[in-house]
This record gives C-alpha cells, sequence and structure tokens, in this order.
C-alpha cells in the first residue's frame, strides 16, 4: 500500500505570507494527525482528525494554523500569516487500528522556513 | 499538560557496544509507542507497550514499559551501523489519541 505523502518536501516564505500544506494518508485510514517539530525540540502534536471532524486540536499554537480535512480524505494545514517561529518540519500521520494497537504511520514531512 | 522525559539526548557508541535510552512519562500512560528516525527521514513505528511490567523483544531490540507504566526503555544488543537514526519514545493517552513524544535520543556509532 502507498504511504502517508506530503507536499511540498520544502517550502520557504517570507515572514506574513500564507503556506499551504497537503498530507495524503494511507487509504482507508480514518485518523489522520498532524506534528510539529521545531529544530532542537521534540515532536509536538498539533491536532488530530476522526474522518472530517477535529478529534482533538490542543496543540494548535495559536489562530494563524487552520486544519481541514473535507471529505475525510486529504488534509490542509493552512499558515497564515506566517511568523518566524512557524518554522520546522511538519509531519503527517495516519493511523487505523490493525493488530491491537493504532500504528501511526508518518509521512516524509514538510519542511518549512520562514524568513 | 503530559510531558515526556528522554534521556540520554545523545550516545556515542563503538560497533559491537550495547546501547540503552530510558523515557519517564509525568503521567500514567495508557500506552508507549517507539519510533526510530534514521538521518533526513521520518519516524517509523517500531512497537507499541500497553501492559504494566510488559517485555517485547525484536531481535537485538528489547523494549521495556514500567510497572506504573511511567516509564520505559529501549535496549539495544551488540549495535550495528544500521542502528543508527534516532529514537523516539512516544506516550499516549489511549486509543488513537495523539502521541506526546520524547526529545529523542541520537545514537551514533563509530566503526
Amino acid at each position: 500500500e502507498a504511504g502517508v505523502t506530503q507536499f511540498p518536501s520544502h517550502s520557504v516564505i517570507e515572514k506574513g505570507q500564507t503556506v499551504t500544506l497537503r498530507c495524503d494518508p494511507i487509504s482507508g485510514h480514518d485518523n489522520l494527525y498532524w506534528y510539529r517539530r521545531v529544530m532542537g525540540k521534540e515532536i509536538k502534536f498539533l491536532l488530530h482528525f476522526v474522518k472530517e471532524s477535529k478529534q482533538d486540536e490542543s496543540g494548535m499554537p495559536n489562530n494563524r494554523f487552520l486544519a481541514e480535512r473535507t471529505g475525510g480524505t486529504y488534509s490542509t494545514l493552512k499558515v497564515q500569516p506566517a511568523e518566524l517561529e512557524d518554522s520546522g518540519v511538519y509531519f503527517c500521520a495516519s493511523s487505523d487500528y490493525r493488530g491491537g494497537s493504532y500504528e501511526q504511520y508518518f509521512g516524509p514531512g514538510t519542511r518549512l522556513t520562514v524568513t | 499538560g503530559q510531558q515526556v522525559m528522554q534521556i540520554p539526548q545523545y550516545q556515542h557508541v563503538q560497533e559491537g557496544e550495547d546501547f540503552t535510552t530510558y523515557c519517564n512519562s509525568s503521567t500514567t500512560l495508557s500506552n508507549i509507542q517507539w519510533y526510530k528516525q534514521r538521518p533526513g527521514g521520518h519516524p517509523v513505528f517500531l512497537i507499541q507497550l500497553v501492559k504494566s511490567g510488559e517485555v517485547k523483544k525484536q531481535k537485538r531490540l528489547t523494549f521495556q514499559f514500567g510497572e506504573a507504566k511511567k516509564n520505559s526503555s529501549l535496549h539495544i544488543t551488540a549495535t550495528q551501523t544500521t542502528d543508527v537514526g534516532t529514537y523516539f519514545c512516544a506516550g499516549s493517552g489511549g486509543g488513537a489519541d495523539g502521541l506526546t513524544f520524547g526529545k529523542g535520543t541520537h545514537l551514533i556509532i563509530q566503526p
């Protein structure tokens, strides 16, 4: 099966601009997650979709971040307007119940640089 | 909120030596997962531990979950160059919840 894909792989934008990241989960996975790793720090949970519904968005840093998953398939994460501290690697993951666990499959990540 | 501490941050070993990384959670976990990230790559699931005191083995890797379900360890016996990468523990409150990651341990192997 195809893995989780993310687009773009890299994005360099200026402070104040808008960027939209896209994640395509593994087909059939109801659970989709966004995580972020800022340099030197741990991977931090942002939010969790179950199908098209936001199950948990407690990790979203502020209202400059907007995540959507229309139709319960792919998801987008928009940052508007971007700030310098938003730089980092944004990972998407998806999961389904298998073998007694919700093993999360991570995508390759989008490296966002805000200058 | 839940915090997961992981030590050490870096570990240099000679090839063939053993390696251990430790995780400690501020709260009781429903389960703990371990991931490996190769340089330039993304986290790849290794294993999930659910039961108190659980021990699981995958070839040279041994994973333990503490009795109180607040700490965990990963031990690699006789490291090989293919073991290079960052090992993360990640705690979960249960089910399909999002994960709380430790900072990871970077394993560097000198041949």
